[in-house]
C-alpha cells in the first residue's frame, strides 16, 4: 500500500544545513513534495519533483530522490530561524491532476540560534 | 501559483451542529481536494471533489457527515455535519494549478473546534 515516513524531530544550529528524509513505499509515485507547516498557518509548497529526476536546486532548496531506494531528501543550506518549521513530505500517486496525495508524519525542524 | 481561499478560517461550533467550509480558487481547476489535520497530526485525504459529479470519498469518510459541493470550476464547500469533539481539526482545500505541471496548492485552511 501507499505509505510515507519521516523522522519526527531534527534540531540544528543557525548557518548549518538541514537535512530532512523521507522514504515511501509505492515506486509508482508520480510527483513528491516538499510543504512547509509554520504554527497556526497552512501549508506552503516549498518544492515538488517529478518521479522520473534525480535532483532538484531552488536557491537554499536541494531536493535529491533516490528512487530505487524510495528515499526523498531535502537539503536547506544556511539554515535560518525563519525555518523552524513542520516540514511534510509528500506522494502523489495517480496521473495528471486526478491524483491523491499521501502524507508523511511531518518533521519538525527546530534552528537554535 | 494558485491563490486559495477559504473561509472561515477558524470556528468554535457546539456539538450536534454544522458548520460549511467554503474554497475559492483564483483560477479555474478540474479537481479540487479536501483534506483534515487532526491536532498534532499529519493530513488524511477526506475526498476529491470534480466539478459536474459527486464527490469521491475515502476509506473512512461519508457523504452523510462530510457532503462536498464543486457548483463550478473555482469554488467548492466543505460541510462537517453533526458535529462532535472528534471533529476539531484543521480542514484544508487544495487544487492543482491549471497548468498542471504537478504544482499542488492549499489553502491557509479551516481551524474548527467543536465543545
Amino acid at each position: 500500500g501507499e505509505d510515507v515516513e519521516q523522522s519526527l524531530f531534527l534540531s540544528v544550529r543557525e548557518g548549518d544545513s538541514s537535512v530532512i528524509n523521507c522514504t515511501y513505499t509505492d515506486s509508482s509515485s508520480t510527483y513528491l513534495y516538499w510543504y512547509k507547516q509554520e504554527p497556526g498557518a497552512g501549508l506552503q509548497l516549498l518544492t515538488y519533483i517529478f518521479s522520473n529526476m534525480d535532483m532538484k536546486q531552488d536557491q537554499r532548496l536541494t531536493v535529491l530522490l533516490n528512487k530505487k531506494d524510495k528515499h526523498l531528501s531535502l537539503r536547506i543550506a544556511d539554515t535560518q530561524t525563519g525555518d523552524s518549521a513542520i516540514y511534510f513530505c509528500a506522494a502523489l500517486y495517480g496521473s495528471g491532476n486526478t491524483g491523491k496525495l499521501i502524507f508523511g508524519q511531518g518533521t519538525t525542524l527546530q534552528v537554535k540560534p | 501559483s494558485a491563490v486559495i481561499s477559504q473561509k472561515p478560517s477558524r470556528d468554535i461550533c457546539q456539538r450536534g451542529t454544522s458548520l460549511t467550509i467554503q474554497c475559492q480558487v483564483d483560477s479555474q481547476v478540474t479537481m479540487m481536494f479536501w483534506y483534515r489535520q487532526q491536532p498534532g497530526q499529519s493530513l488524511t485525504l477526506i475526498a476529491t471533489a470534480n466539478q459536474g459529479s459527486e464527490a469521491t470519498y475515502e476509506s473512512g469518510f461519508v457523504i452523510d457527515k462530510f457532503p462536498i459541493s464543486r457548483p463550478n470550476l473555482t469554488f467548492s464547500t466543505l460541510t462537517v455535519s453533526n458535529m462532535s469533539p472528534e471533529d476539531s481539526s484543521i480542514y484544508l482545500c487544495s487544487a492543482f494549478t491549471v497548468a498542471n505541471t504537478g504544482e499542488l496548492f492549499f489553502g491557509e485552511g479551516s481551524r474548527l473546534t467543536v465543545l
